[in-house]
């Protein structure tokens, strides 16, 4: 069964400095990887996706994201942390064989400091 | 173009008591489901539809009855409330196979 580690329960930075938030994974199969974000009292909203082809992915608001394989990791990251990216982030991931659900991490709290 | 429309945003229910929280979605998307958040276990998939009239459960279903008669309508009915259901549900689209999700508000559910 797919499961998805974010080992780090809060990150902090300050603001325009680099910012990464951390996940790894298990599934079966190749893996469709996502990163969501939530904002207090809201449903989260879609940062990026990594299905197949350049291990980079660039998503909204500045983010990006790394694929790499032999590590199982697709850790987010952005250059310049902006104290408005303070935020709840969640990846999830499912696997590419069949009908697969789409298993979430817990979430890591970024924090941003001016 | 409302997106994903949940009702109501709050509810506080006694023990035993029965509820149907609303979904609603003007996006045509054929998959439908509901996640509950809780604090330190991420999302969990309770239900899905992936068209009107086929539902499947997900991780956590016991408790929760759901239906789907037509592709824009998805509720979710608490046959009888506990306290342990007591969290913040979200009604999630998707757009295609591998497609990004579109999440409701949600609905902050309290049960006493």
């Amino acid at each position: 069964a797919q499961s998805v580690a974010q080992p780090e329960d809060q990150v902090n930075v300050a603001e325009g400095n680099p910012l990464t938030v951390k996940c790894t994974y298990s599934v079966s199969g190749n893996p469709y990887l996502f990163w969501y974000v939530q904002y207090p009292n809201r449903g989260l909203q879609f940062l990026l996706k990594y299905i197949t082809g350049d291990n980079l992915v660039k998503g909204s608001y500045g983010f990006e994201a790394e694929f790499n394989k032999s590590q199982t990791s697709f850790h987010l990251k952005k250059p310049s942390a902006l104290v408005s990216d303070s935020a709840l982030y969640f990846c999830a991931v499912r696997g590419n064989t069949g009908f697969q659900k789409l298993v979430f991490g817990t979430g890591t709290r970024l924090l941003v400091s001016p | 173009n409302a997106g994903v429309t949940q009702t109501p945003k709050f509810q506080v229910l006694k023990t035993g008591q029965s509820m149907t929280l609303q979904c609603a979605q003007d996006m045509n998307h054929e998959y439908m489901s509901w996640y509950r958040q809780d604090p330190g276990m991420g999302l969990r998939l309770i239900h899905y539809s992936v068209g009107a009239g086929i539902t499947d459960q997900g991780e956590v279903p016991n408790g929760y009855n759901v239906s789907r008669s037509t592709t824009e309508d998805f509720p979710l009915r608490l046959l009888s409330a506990a306290p342990s259901q007591t969290s913040v549900y979200f009604c999630v689209t998707r757009q295609g196979a591998i497609g990004e999700l579109f999440f409701g508000e949600g609905s902050r559910l309290t049960v006493l």
